[in-house]
C-alpha cells in the first residue's frame, strides 16, 4: 500500500494549458511538500503545508498554486505552462513540522511541449 | 546560489571495496545533515541522518562523516553491493521547520 502516492505519473502537455498533479499521503503526517527537479537534477522546495497551512512558499512563478484540502492531500495546479516547467516533481510527507525523515512519492515527470 | 553541493556526478567501485560520496555546504546555520537514496522511477528516500553536534554517525554499512570546518560531510558505504547502485543525495537544513536544501546527487555505481 503506497504511503505517498502522486498522479499522473507523467504528463505532456502543450503550452499555454493549465495542468494538475495530486498527491496523497496514507501515513498520518502533518506536513506536506512539494519539490521540483529540474535538469540540473537539484531538488529543490517550492511549497510546504503543515496541517493545511501553507508555511513556506520559495519564489515560484505565481502561476504554481498549491491547495490542501485536508492534511492527506496536497496538490499542485499550475496554470498556463512553459517549456520551463518541464521537470519531475516530487511530494513529499513528514510526521512534523521539523521532522526531516521524509517520505516522497516516486515523482511526476512533466514534458511542456 | 547552490547552497549544497555535490561534485561527482558519478562514481563506479568495485563489489566488496567502500564507496564514499561527498557533500560541500557553503552555509555554516546547517545544524542538521542527511543523505537520501533515490532509484530510478522512484522518490528518494531517507539513508542516515547526522546534527552538528556530531562528527560521525553509523547505521549498519553506512557511515556518514560530519567535517563542519571544512563544511563538509561525506557517506560511506562498507562493503559496497550491486543493490547500492542508486542515485545519492546530500541534503541540509538549518532551524526547526525549515527546508530541506539537497545536493544534485551522485549516481553510485556498484560493479560485480
Amino acid at each position: 500500500d503506497t504511503a505517498v502516492s502522486q498522479t499522473p505519473k507523467y504528463l505532456v502537455t502543450q503550452m499555454g494549458n493549465d495542468k494538475s498533479i495530486k498527491c496523497e499521503q496514507n501515513l498520518g503526517h502533518d506536513t506536506m511538500y512539494w519539490y521540483k527537479q529540474d535538469s540540473k537534477k537539484f531538488l529543490k522546495i517550492m511549497f510546504s503545508y503543515n496541517n493545511k497551512e501553507l508555511i513556506i512558499n520559495e519564489t515560484v512563478p505565481n502561476r504554481f498554486s498549491p491547495k490542501s484540502p485536508d492534511k492527506a492531500h496536497l496538490n499542485l495546479h499550475i496554470n498556463s505552462l512553459e517549456l520551463g516547467d518541464s521537470a519531475v516533481y516530487f511530494c513529499a510527507s513528514s510526521q512534523v513540522r521539523g521532522n526531516y525523515g521524509y517520505t516522497f512519492g516516486s515523482g511526476t515527470r512533466l514534458t511542456v511541449v | 546560489d547552490q547552497q549544497v553541493k555535490q561534485n561527482s556526478p558519478s562514481l563506479s567501485v568495485q563489489e566488496g571495496r567502500i564507496s564514499i560520496l561527498n557533500c560541500d555546504y557553503t552555509n555554516s546555520m546547517f545544524d542538521y545533515f542527511l543523505w537520501y537514496k533515490k532509484y530510478p522511477a522512484e522518490g528518494p528516500t531517507f539513508l542516515i541522518s547526522i546534527s552538528s553536534i556530531k562528527d560521525k554517525n553509523e547505521d549498519g554499512r553506512f557511515t556518514v562523516f560530519l567535517n563542519k570546518s571544512a563544511k563538509h560531510l561525506s557517506l560511506h558505504i562498507v562493503p559496497s553491493q550491486p543493490g547500492d547502485s542508486a542515485v545519492y543525495f546530500c541534503a541540509a537544513v538549518y532551524n526547526q521547520g525549515g527546508k530541506l536544501i539537497f545536493g544534485q546527487g551522485t549516481e553510485l555505481s556498484v560493479k560485480p
